[in-house]
């Protein structure tokens, strides 16, 4: 998607290792956001950015951290991860029309 | 708790035939309502945004209808097209939670040759 890349596409990782998402935007938007999709549920809102060190906690921000040490990186850390975790991750970035997504993140915990 | 509820979960339609997919929302103020198209693997784009004083809004083949008093919209498709199948989202803007978006599950289209 023009402007918002998320990375890695896609991940395998244990249970109880750290991992972290990076989303980067070329937009200069302040405000940004982490998501997670899991089947049967809408997104839900893991964490957001409403600047440069700025952030607040979604709905389902438990088990995950969050930094932005600069406009246009947004990263997402599992601290410790967790079968639960399993999920696609995606990242958004708000404009005036609405949002835009990254294409996603894959995260299976195994 | 704020839901937004969409239906059917599912559907499945030939090529060039018209469909309506439903979204019933509790969430008590809101600001606006949005429909997004997701396709598999990719993020959701979003198809239009409504505001509460809005009855309709057009992109396209795309309309969606807004009734604020009984709290329902929907996504009208005309003359669909294979490309149009992916999942429909519907996304209500609650202002008592600093406009947090309160997302559906999402009706899975499948439009068939």
């Amino acid at each position: 998607d023009a402007g918002i890349t998320q990375s890695p596409r896609h991940k395998v990782t244990e249970t109880g290792t750290p991992v972290t998402l990076r989303c980067h935007q070329t937009e200069n938007h302040r405000y940004m956001y982490w998501y997670r999709q899991d089947p049967g549920h809408g997104l839900r809102l893991i964490h957001y950015s409403y600047g440069v060190k700025d952030t607040d906690k979604g709905e389902v921000s438990d088990g995950y951290s969050v930094s932005r040490s600069k406009t246009e990186d947004f990263l997402l850390t599992l601290e410790s991860a967790t079968s639960s975790q399993t999920s696609v991750y995606f990242c958004a970035i708000s404009e005036l029309q609405g949002y835009t997504f990254g294409s996603g993140t894959r995260l299976t915990v195994v | 708790k704020n839901q937004v509820e969409q239906s059917p979960q599912s559907l499945i339609i030939l090529e060039g035939k018209n469909c309506t997919l439903q979204c019933n929302y509790t969430v008590s103020p809101f600001s606006n309502l949005r429909w997004y198209k997701q396709d598999t693997g990719r993020g959701p784009v979003s198809l239009t945004i409504m505001t509460f004083s809005e009855n309709t809004k057009s992109n396209g083949r795309y309309t969606a209808t807004l009734d604020a008093d009984t709290k329902q919209s929907s996504l009208h498709i005309t003359a669909s097209q294979l490309s149009d199948s992916a999942s429909y989202i519907c996304v209500v803007s609650d202002v008592d939670s600093n406009y947090q978006l309160i997302w559906g599950a999402g009706t899975k289209l499948i439009i068939k040759p």
